[in-house]
């Protein structure tokens, strides 16, 4: 069964610029949630979508955006990057069920802002 | 607020000792617990859960124990060796949310 994937790898951008990344959740998996790695402030929650609908969002400005497909598959956006968006970008997905279950991460993609 | 660098707490040990990471969690209504393990240049790594009705769970080489009256869970790692060198997060589940709150992390370092 493969794992969470997520592309790029790596990145870097500019200020001023927009990023999109992507991630595709393990087959059967529908929950598909992101989360920002820095040494800083650690692993914090982004938003979390099933079934194509946001259903958590963590405490980030409006520039931080995303998107489910029917297949599951995920994107993110950064609108306006600024520096202290370099960090790694985690995805994670579940199969949601009652009570709580494991979330399994991809590799994140590592953004550098410059 | 202003934010504080994080400096991770760190244990180094020996290959072939005991390691036991310990985690503090805030929300008494957290009902399930998840160690996860990441490696350098990697993904967290789901390493054992266990649910609150419980106090102790084992896996291979791994014991985790919730004490809920203190609100703590400690993982333990039998005969430690240097790949288990990570970085170890618990996180906290709470009400059926689906979305776990991680912990800050430990660095395990080990000495061949």
């Amino acid at each position: 069964k493969a794992g969470v994937t997520q592309t790029p790898r790596y990145l870097i951008k500019t200020r001023g610029q927009q990023v999109t990344l992507s991630c595709s959740p393990i087959s059967g998996h529908r929950s598909v949630s992101w989360y920002q790695q820095t040494p800083g402030q650690g692993l914090q929650f982004l938003f979390e979508y099933f079934s194509e609908t946001q259903r958590n969002k963590g405490n980030f400005p409006g520039r931080f955006s995303g998107r489910q497909f029917s297949n599951s598959r995920s994107e993110m956006n950064v609108s306006t990057l600024e520096l202290g968006d370099s960090a790694l970008y985690l995805c994670a997905s579940s199969s949601r069920l009652q009570g709580g279950t494991e979330a399994f991460f991809g590799q994140g993609t590592r953004l550098t802002v410059v | 607020g202003e934010s504080v660098g994080l400096h991770l707490p760190t244990l180094s040990v020996q290959e072939g000792d005991n390691s036991i990471i310990n985690c503090a969690y805030s929300n008494s209504a957290s009902d399930y617990f998840i160690w996860y393990k990441q490696e350098s240049g990697k993904g967290p790594q789901f390493i054992i859960d266990i649910r609150s009705n419980m106090d102790k769970r084992q896996g291979q080489r791994v014991t985790v124990l919730l004490n809920k009256t203190v609100k703590h869970l400690s993982l333990q790692i039998a005969a430690t060796q240097p790949g288990d060198s990570a970085v170890y997060f618990c996180a906290e589940n709470s009400g059926g949310s689906y979305i776990p709150t991680f912990g800050r992390g430990t660095s395990l370092i080990v000495h061949p």
